[in-house]
Formats: structure tokens, sequence, C-alpha cells
């Protein structure tokens, strides 16, 4: 079945440098990825999603891209700020009429941002 | 919007015994959804539903695990008997449609003792 692969597991950076998480998907159907934020003791929040006819999307200082061939997808977060300290989850998926578009989460990254 | 609403928020109960989960999904979501995250990974797919129907229970331990939605609004998850291996928060989703646009709820953190 469908399996997610990321990494790293922990994340540390100072406060204004740039952190990146990577994830690796097997099922090359699948066509959605998306990722959560999830701050301690809370719900996964959606913070940024691709679809696979797209190979880059950006909103303020979060990126993600996508590379279909190598099976790959990363989440880029410019300028960290402490409250960006939290784990993130990638996430892949086949959305679509006769799928059930349920998602494969990775394992999680937990990202510090030190002050 | 409201958002998706689960009880309890939290649930101890001994090894052996019973317990429920409720979920009640943004209105209009026709697609429900019941995740297992134990500590330190990702969500795990217990059970998906469209409106009332299962669409996907593959990793859903069907000898101890259940799971309904009446009338394709409200769904229960009930765990009989439970093992030391169900802790873990058991999260609820719903979408307006299969595989996008999910919403999660804040979930409910069951410990067994």
């Amino acid at each position: 079945g469908e399996n997610v692969e990321q990494h790293p597991s922990t994340l540390s950076v100072q406060e204004g440098d740039s952190a990146v998480i990577k994830c690796t998907y097997s099922d090359s159907a699948s066509n959605y990825f998306p990722w959560y934020k999830q701050e301690l003791g809370k719900r996964p929040q959606l913070i940024i999603d691709i679809r696979s006819n797209v190979g880059e999307k950006k909103d303020q200082r979060i990126a993600v891209t996508l590379n279909k061939t190598a099976k790959h997808f990363s989440l880029h977060i410019t300028e960290t700020q402490p409250e960006d300290s939290a784990v993130y989850f990638c996430a892949a998926s086949i959305y679509g009429s006769s799928n059930t578009g349920k998602l494969i989460f990775g394992q999680g990254t937990t990202l510090q941002v030190k002050p | 919007e409201a958002g998706v609403a689960q009880s309890p928020r939290y649930k101890i109960i001994e090894k052996r015994q019973s317990v429920a989960f409720w979920c009640n999904p943004i209105s209009g979501h026709a697609t429900l959804y019941w995740y297992q995250q134990i500590l330190g990974q990702g969500p795990k797919l217990l059970i998906q539903f469209q409106n009332n129907g299962v669409v996907d229970d593959s990793q859903l331990p069907k000898d101890r695990f259940s799971a309904e939605r009446l009338k394709g609004v409200d769904s229960t998850l009930k765990i009989q008997p439970a093992k030391l291996e169900d802790s873990a928060v058991y999260l609820c989703a719903s979408s307006p449609r299969q595989g996008f646009g999910y919403t999660f709820g804040s979930g409910t953190r069951l410990t067994v003792v």
C-alpha cells in the first residue's frame, strides 16, 4: 500500500533561518499533498497543500515543491519564528471520483526554532 | 463555520473495559474519517464514511473496534475490549468531498491502564 517517509524527525534552527522538511511517497498515482502543523495537544491544521499538476506553491513564508518523477515533495519555511515551533506532518492521497482520498501521513518532524 | 466537534476530550479506562467516542462533523461534509494517532507518530486512518456508508475500514481492528455514522451526520467509534496499545489520540475529520478539504477535530486522548 501507499507509504510516506518523512525526514528529518527533528529539526532545530535559529530564528530567522530557513527550515526544510522532505517527504517521499510510494504510490505514483498520488495527486494531492497537504502539509499539517500540529502544536502540542492541538489538532492538525492545514498550512499548505499542492496538487500534482503544480510543481511549486508559495504562501508568504511557506512554500511546497513537488517532484513527481522522483516522488518527493518538500516544505520550505523561510525567516522562521519561535511560533513556527511545532510538529509538521506531510501527507499524500489520491483524490477523484473513483478513489477514497484517504490521507497517508508521514511520521512527523518536530521543528524547534530557537530565539 | 463551526468546526468538527469531538467528545470527550480525555478518557482514562482500564484494559478490557469499553469506551466510545463521538464526532459531529462540519455541516454539509459528506465524508467523515476516524484517525488514530499514537504518540510520536502520524495519524493513521481507521475508517472512512461517505454519508452513512463505509468507504474504507481496512485498517480497523474489527475484533475490538466498531464505528457507525447514523443518518450520515454524527459518528461514534467504540472500542471493546480496550488494550494497552489502544492508548492514543483519536482524531475525527470531515471533508466536503473525498480526499480534499479535511478539517480535523481536537481529538480524544485515550489512556488505557
